[in-house]
């Protein structure tokens, strides 16, 4: 089974509406993090958590939300979706070490906002 | 100026040649350098990193490291059509990684 998973995989929604990304993960990282990816843009950080109780704002955080519920589970939330939000949204996960900070991606959600 | 910038090519190399990547970024303070190698419709996966300034090796990637210029780079020897993909540089500040924007490499049979 894979360590990070992401639901939905493919999205497909209208403006306005409200929608919800999930990740968990298995491999017992404290960090968690929300990316988007646009062509010709790379990944950006949305929100980004170091434990279950500390969430913070990325690059662009604006017209996102997240919800930490466990250490597995990071969800994003679109409470009012545009079309410009359409993208591909990563999640990631981490773990601390002294100067290795790799981060380990699940496999990508593709949402459409219509 | 971006904090992390690459060149977005598309890079285009012969199979067999060297394939030379190059990453710039803004922040002296940055500690821990990676390189990640994405496919297309895929979700990146880890190269390398380096923390130390010079050259660190595997197989046949080789990072560099010039932390005086401010410089990174990722170097693919006897580069496989199987290695075309875009390549994301990222620095770690204060935990979190700042990402390039990528170089998309083609390897030609």
């Amino acid at each position: 089974d894979a360590d990070v998973t992401q639901t939905p995989r493919n999205r497909i929604t209208k403006t306005g509406k409200r929608i919800m990304l999930e990740c968990s993960q298995t491999k017992g990282h404290d960090r968690m993090y929300w990316y988007r990816q646009d062509p010709g843009l790379g990944l950006r950080l949305i929100y980004y958590s170091f434990d279950v109780k500390d969430i913070n704002k990325g690059e662009i955080s604006d017209g996102y939300s997240v919800s930490r519920q466990a250490q597995a589970k990071f969800s994003l939330s679109l409470e009012s979706a545009i079309p410009n939000q359409t993208a591909l949204y990563f999640c990631a996960t981490s773990d601390l070490g002294q100067y290795q900070e790799t981060q380990y991606f699940g496999p990508g959600t593709r949402l459409l906002v219509l | 100026q971006k904090e992390v910038e690459q060149n977005s090519g598309p890079l285009s190399v012969p199979e067999g040649a060297i394939a030379s990547l190059n990453c710039t970024y803004s922040d002296r303070g940055s500690q821990s350098f990676f390189w990640y190698r994405q496919y297309s419709g895929k979700s990146p996966e880890l190269i390398m990193f380096i923390y130390s300034n010079g050259d660190k090796e595997d197989g046949r990637f080789t990072a560099q490291l010039n932390k005086a210029s401010q410089y990174v780079s990722l170097l693919i020897r006897d580069s496989q059509p199987s290695d075309s993909a875009t390549y994301l540089c990222a620095v770690n500040q204060g935990g979190k990684l700042i990402f390039g924007q990528g170089t998309e490499l083609s390897v030609k049979p």
